[in-house]
């Protein structure tokens, strides 16, 4: 099975909100909400910032948030800030017998 | 603090083996699903493996299956990656990663590198 399909990459100023989206099948995202999203800042071990499609886990900023509408997950980033600079992944069930899979990877940059 | 250790990883000839260790820490380890996810150099993450709290279900990408085994001890709060015969396009870090709750990868190692080169 390919690689949920993201944006290469997604840009913003300071302040701004972006989307990243992640779009799958009617068989992994469109049929389950086991959608998570992770943060990978340059050099660094990668980050869970949501999980369940929206759910945040403790200590994560509110400025995460994640959305699901059919085949397409999103995660929206509001008041960006020049350390979410980074790497950003989306990760999803599939219930198959390769039961998980990753998205491709979107650079986030901030102007 | 929650930990999670790798460890086995290193230099190794295509089709030669290794396996991978991690040692985790402060949780209760025999409660939670364990994954192996590996990044290539500059590239993004793959999923790789799949192991439930007792070990009884197991999963495997199709770029692995047949030639990777995972297992677990959950007497010695660990998880292990047997990897054989390896390949050039194995050459990844492996992260060592802790389910909180279906697929949700709450905790990730330091990770290994794993070279598969003549």
């Amino acid at each position: 099975q390919s690689a949920l399909t993201q944006p290469a990459s997604v840009s913003g100023s300071p302040g701004q909100s972006v989307t990243i989206s992640c779009t799958g099948t009617s068989s992994d995202i469109g049929y389950y909400d086991f959608v998570s999203w992770y943060q990978q800042l340059p050099g660094k071990v990668p980050k869970l910032l949501t999980y369940d499609v929206t759910k945040r886990p403790s200590g994560v900023s509110s400025r995460f948030s994640g959305s699901k509408s059919g085949n397409t997950a999103s995660l929206t980033i509001s008041g960006l800030q020049a350390e979410d600079e980074g790497h950003y992944y989306c990760f999803s069930y599939t219930g198959t017998s390769a039961p998980w899979i990753f998205g491709g990877g979107t650079k986030l940059t901030v102007l | 603090e929650v930990q999670l250790l790798e460890s086995g990883g290193g230099l190794v000839q295509p089709g030669g083996s290794l396996r991978l260790s991690c040692v985790t820490s402060d949780f209760a380890f025999r409660s939670h699903a364990m994954h192996w996810v590996r990044q290539a150099p500059g590239r993004g993450l793959e999923w790789v493996s799949f192991i439930s709290e007792s070990g009884s279900t197991t999963s495997y990408a199709a770029s692995v299956k047949g030639r990777f085994t995972i297992s677990r001890d959950n007497f010695k709060n660990s998880v292990f990656l047997q990897m054989s015969p390896l390949r050039a396009e194995d050459t990844a870090v492996y992260y060592c990663v802790r389910d909180l709750i279906l697929g949700a990868l709450d905790h990730w190692g330091q990770g290994a590198l794993v070279t598969v080169a003549p």
